[in-house]
C-alpha cells in the first residue's frame, strides 16, 4: 500500500535554531501534500498545503516565514521551522493525496522539542 | 465557517456492546467526511468516507444532512477497536485538505 514516510521521528533544537522536516512518498508520486500540526491532546490542525513545483498555500494565521515548505520534487515535501521557539514545540504530521487511491495517508508524524 | 464537533472526549464501551461515537459538523458547502482512526503509537489511517458508504472492520457511517452528522457505528465492539478516532470534513476544491474534530478516544473493555 501507499506509505508516506517522515523524518525524522523526533528532533530536539536549540532555541533560535533552524530545523528541517522532511516528507517522503515511498512508492507514488505525490503533486500535493499536506502539513499539519498537533499539540498535546489536542486535534491536528491544517498548516499548508504544499504544492510541487509551486509556492504552499498556508492556512489562516499560520507564518509562512516561520514555517517554511517546499516541495522540489514529488516525492518530497519538506517543511523548516526557522528561528525555533519552545511554543513551535510540537507534533507535525504530513499527508499526501494517492492518485487512484484517494487521498489523506498520513506519515507517522514528527515530535519536535525545542529548548 | 467550517466546524467538525465531537463531543465525547472519552468513551467506554464493554466488548459485544454496540458503539457510537458522535460527530457533527457545519459547512457551507457541499460536505465531504471521513473518519480516521490512530492505534497506540501507529500514524493515523482512514477508516471510512461518506462517498464510499462502507463498511470497514464492522464500522458503518451515515452521513445524515438534515442533522449534519456524520455517527460512526459498531454493532459489537471488539477490545482491538480501541484507538482514537477522528473525524474529518473535506474542505475546499483541494482533495485531501482536512479539518479534524477533536476526537474520541475509545476503550473497550474485557
Amino acid at each position: 500500500g501507499a506509505v508516506v514516510s517522515q523524518h525524522p521521528s523526533r528532533v530536539i533544537c536549540k532555541s533560535g535554531t533552524s530545523v528541517k522536516i522532511e516528507c517522503r512518498s515511498l512508492d507514488f508520486q505525490a503533486t500535493t501534500m499536506f502539513w499539519y500540526r498537533q499539540f498535546p491532546k489536542q486535534s491536528l490542525m491544517l498548516m499548508a498545503t504544499s504544492n510541487e513545483g509551486s509556492k504552499a498555500t498556508y492556512e489562516q494565521g499560520v507564518e509562512k516565514d516561520k514555517f517554511l515548505i517546499n516541495h522540489a520534487s514529488l516525492t518530497l515535501s519538506t517543511l523548516t521551522v526557522t528561528s525555533a521557539h519552545p511554543e513551535d514545540s510540537s507534533f507535525y504530521i504530513c499527508s499526501a493525496n494517492v492518485p487512484g487511491q484517494g487521498y489523506g495517508f498520513f506519515g507517522q508524524g514528527t515530535r519536535l522539542t525545542v529548548v | 465557517a467550517q466546524r467538525v464537533t465531537q463531543p465525547e472526549k472519552l468513551l467506554s464501551v464493554f466488548k459485544g456492546a454496540p458503539v457510537e461515537l458522535k460527530c457533527n459538523y457545519s459547512y457551507s458547502g457541499s460536505p465531504e467526511l471521513f473518519w480516521y482512526v490512530q492505534y497506540s503509537r501507529q500514524r493515523l489511517q482512514l477508516l471510512l468516507r461518506h462517498i464510499s458508504r462502507e463498511s470497514i472492520k464492522g464500522f458503518t457511517a451515515d452521513l445524515n444532512k438534515g442533522e449534519t452528522s456524520f455517527h460512526l457505528k459498531k454493532p459489537f465492539a471488539q477490545e482491538e477497536d480501541s484507538a482514537m478516532y477522528y473525524c474529518a470534513l473535506g474542505r475546499g476544491s483541494t482533495l485531501g485538505r482536512l479539518y479534524f474534530g477533536r476526537g474520541t478516544q475509545l476503550t473497550v473493555w474485557p
